[in-house]
């Protein structure tokens, strides 16, 4: 069957350090991948995007790889603040049906001070 | 959020009853979606528009009704709400234009079947 799959369990990280989150996905031939960052009680929010010729893509603190032969995306956000702490959602665009988003159930990412 | 509302943002209701959640946005955008979010769960997509006379179905659509009365306006009814429909429903918009369009959300609708 065709999953993608992010860490059910919450990741507790030290404020300052880099907070590393992934994504993997089964029987997918995915066009792009985005990460949305969803808070308590709010929709989620875009990030970042990347295509499937990309390896890497960029944003202030944030930093996204994608690699198709895995089949795995991974999210950094280095320099971690509290504020930084959120659920983080990864979606998958499908180039075989008008690239609808598949998304992944989220990891909930806790920064401590 | 301010772009795109949705309401009511809570309702609870009984077995049976038909549910009409609504959603509104100021964005301009041709595309418009609705999901449900479970606990554990992926963003399930249940219905989306592309413009006012295009309107597919999700991949969880059974029991579930839309209308696109404007650009700006996309309702969700629920003809005869269940328990297994208690959930977190969002609306979401986005441009009409290649791939990887982001996505602006609503702030959801929490919904509770009895």
């Amino acid at each position: 069957s065709q999953k993608i799959e992010q860490n059910s369990e919450a990741l507790n990280i030290q404020e300052g350090k880099t907070a590393t989150l992934t994504c993997n996905y089964t029987n997918y031939s995915p066009a792009y991948l985005q990460w949305y960052r969803q808070d308590p009680g709010r929709g989620p929010v875009f990030l970042l995007l990347i295509r499937e010729n990309e390896k890497e893509k960029r944003k202030e603190r944030l930093k996204v790889t994608f690699d198709t032969t895995l089949k795995q995306s991974l999210f950094h956000i280095t320099a971690s603040q509290p504020a930084d702490s959120a659920t983080y959602l990864c979606a998958l665009g499908r180039r075989d049906s008008n690239y609808q988003l598949i998304w992944g159930a989220g990891t909930k990412l806790i920064i401590k001070p | 959020d301010a772009d795109v509302t949705q309401t009511p943002r809570n309702r609870i209701t009984k077995t049976g009853k038909r549910i009409m959640l609504e959603c509104s946005q100021t964005k301009g955008h041709d595309r418009m979606y609705w999901y449900r979010q479970d606990p554990g769960l992926g963003l399930q997509l249940i219905y989306y528009s592309f413009d006012v006379k295009d309107i597919n179905k999700g991949e969880i659509s059974d029991g579930y009704s839309v209308s696109r009365q404007a650009q700006a306006k996309f309702s969700l009814s629920l003809e005869s709400a269940i328990p297994n429909q208690t959930a977190l429903y969002f609306c979401a918009t986005s441009e009409a234009r290649g791939q990887g369009a982001t996505q602006y959300f609503g702030p959801g609708t929490r919904l509770t079947v009895l």
